[in-house]
């Protein structure tokens, strides 16, 4: 079963802009990652907070960790059209992630030009 | 991508066939995971591999068979197709909780 559910599942900006998604998750975990897909391609990873952390930011990138309310939020500023993609969640739980990530089914972000 | 190879990266197999997806890593991370994309349900984990000779079910195991002889490869093998097994299929590397996952280009599984 999914532990994460990103809001919202689509999303279209204008270039410039600011992009804002969210990931609600279930259980107790050890750390949150973010990561992006491009149409047709793997995943990359883009960023990993841990469960005591509750900001962290690279480049252009900002993820917030509220483990009270289990959700995470990633927001992209200055948008650009390259950053036209789906975006997932994943997390690992509280031990260690031996068992692997559990993905959100993601938000596809598209940025106008 | 770099560092993580599946093959091929396209297939077309007929139900009942055997089929295996190749996967090989040059991080010498110590885990691998094998996922499986599709609409509606996202990526769900399908078998994982803490070392060589050690795998464990995921999610969604039924169907598939894995094996991890050498730490660098981990493939995935599908005794008899079904169509529900139409899917792409994507493999993973990394030594949590360090870090992120390191994904392949992924391998676009078709079952007629």
């Amino acid at each position: 079963s999914q532990q994460g559910e990103e809001d919202p599942q689509a999303l279209s900006i204008q270039e410039g802009e600011n992009a804002t998604m969210n990931c609600s998750y279930k259980t107790s975990i050890n750390n949150l990652q973010w990561y992006r897909q491009n149409s047709g391609r793997g995943l990359v990873h883009l960023i990993l907070i841990r469960s005591n952390e509750r900001e962290k930011h690279s480049g252009r990138l900002r993820v917030t960790l509220d483990t009270s309310k289990k959700s995470s939020s990633l927001l992209i500023t200055a948008s650009r059209a390259a950053d036209t993609a789906s975006y997932f969640c994943a997390t690992v739980k509280t031990g260690g992630g031996a068992d692997g990530l559990t993905f959100g089914k993601g938000t596809h972000l598209i940025i106008q030009p | 991508d770099a560092g993580i190879t599946q093959s091929p990266r396209y297939k077309i197999t007929e139900t009942g066939r055997q089929v295996t997806l190749m996967c090989h890593q040059t991080w010498s991370h110590s885990y691998m995971f094998w996922y499986r994309q599709d609409l509606g349900h996202g990526l769900r984990l399908i078998y994982y591999s803490a070392a060589a000779d050690i795998t464990d079910k995921g999610e969604v195991p039924d169907g598939y068979v894995v094996s991890r002889s050498k730490t660098e490869n981990f493939p995935l093998t599908l005794e008899s197709a079904t169509r529900s097994q139409t899917s792409v299929y994507f493999c993973a590397s990394g030594d949590p909780p360090r870090g992120g996952y390191t994904f392949g280009s992924g391998t676009r599984l078709t079952v007629v």
